[in-house]
């Protein structure tokens, strides 16, 4: 089991760039979130999904889109990168009746300028 | 709003006990879980507390008061190794946690 993997481990976008951050599991767990974690500071929910077609957002969604076509993918895009979205971006996963007990992935560093 | 407090930081040493305090103020609350996050590091899960009272995970525990809106991770015989950062999360409507700041606790030999 690779368990959750996440791609690009680093990158450094121009502001107004997009990009997509991949993020795939390898544990048929139902549920997917993407958090950022700004330095000294806990995570921020992005979004999330409960299964394949159906995201939903959490705390900080303004910026981010996401989609979830099957149970092992959810990736999340960047549109117009801003330098406030420089941050970094952990995918997480986690079965339906287990949601307090989240598996995370090693992380996006993403630096805009 | 809905928001977890817990000290910026603790330290201790070697050998020691720590306790890290968390109080929260969310709606839709299901119980408390503990992360711990080493430095550069993913989040790994430590803890979860749906019922009132004290769960034990070998040098770790986790306690949750409901009534008081408060918990706490008691790590004992601390080693180098858990100096880290430690997440209190509040589970959502089961589908979602919202998190702390974290503490980072140092410790020293």
């Amino acid at each position: 089991n690779a368990g959750v993997t996440q791609t690009p481990k680093f990158r450094i976008l121009k502001i107004g760039q997009s990009m997509t951050l991949q993020c795939t599991q390898d544990m048929n767990h139902n549920y997917m979130y993407w958090y950022r974690q700004d330095p000294g500071m806990g995570l921020k929910l992005i979004y999330y999904s409960v299964g394949a077609g159906i995201t939903d957002k959490g705390e900080v969604p303004n910026g981010y889109n996401v989609s979830r076509s099957t149970t092992e993918d959810f990736p999340l895009r960047l549109e117009l990168a801003a330098p406030s979205q420089t941050s970094v971006y952990f995918c997480a996963s986690s079965f339906r009746d287990s949601t307090f007990e989240q598996y995370f992935g090693p992380g996006t560093r993403l630096t805009v300028t | 709003g809905q928001s977890l407090e817990q000290p910026s930081e603790v330290t201790a040493v070697e050998g020691a006990i720590v306790q890290i305090n968390c109080t929260y103020q969310t709606s839709g609350f299901y119980g408390l879980s503990w992360y711990q996050q080493h430095d550069g590091g993913a989040p790994t899960f430590l803890s979860y507390n749906a019922l009132d009272g004290l769960e034990e995970t070998g040098r770790f525990s986790s306690f949750l008061s409901r009534s008081d809106s408060y918990g706490y991770l008691l790590l004992q015989e601390l080693q180098m190794k858990d100096s880290a950062s430690y997440f209190c999360a509040s589970n959502q409507a089961g589908t979602a946690l919202i998190f702390g700041k974290g503490t980072t606790l140092s410790v020293s030999s």
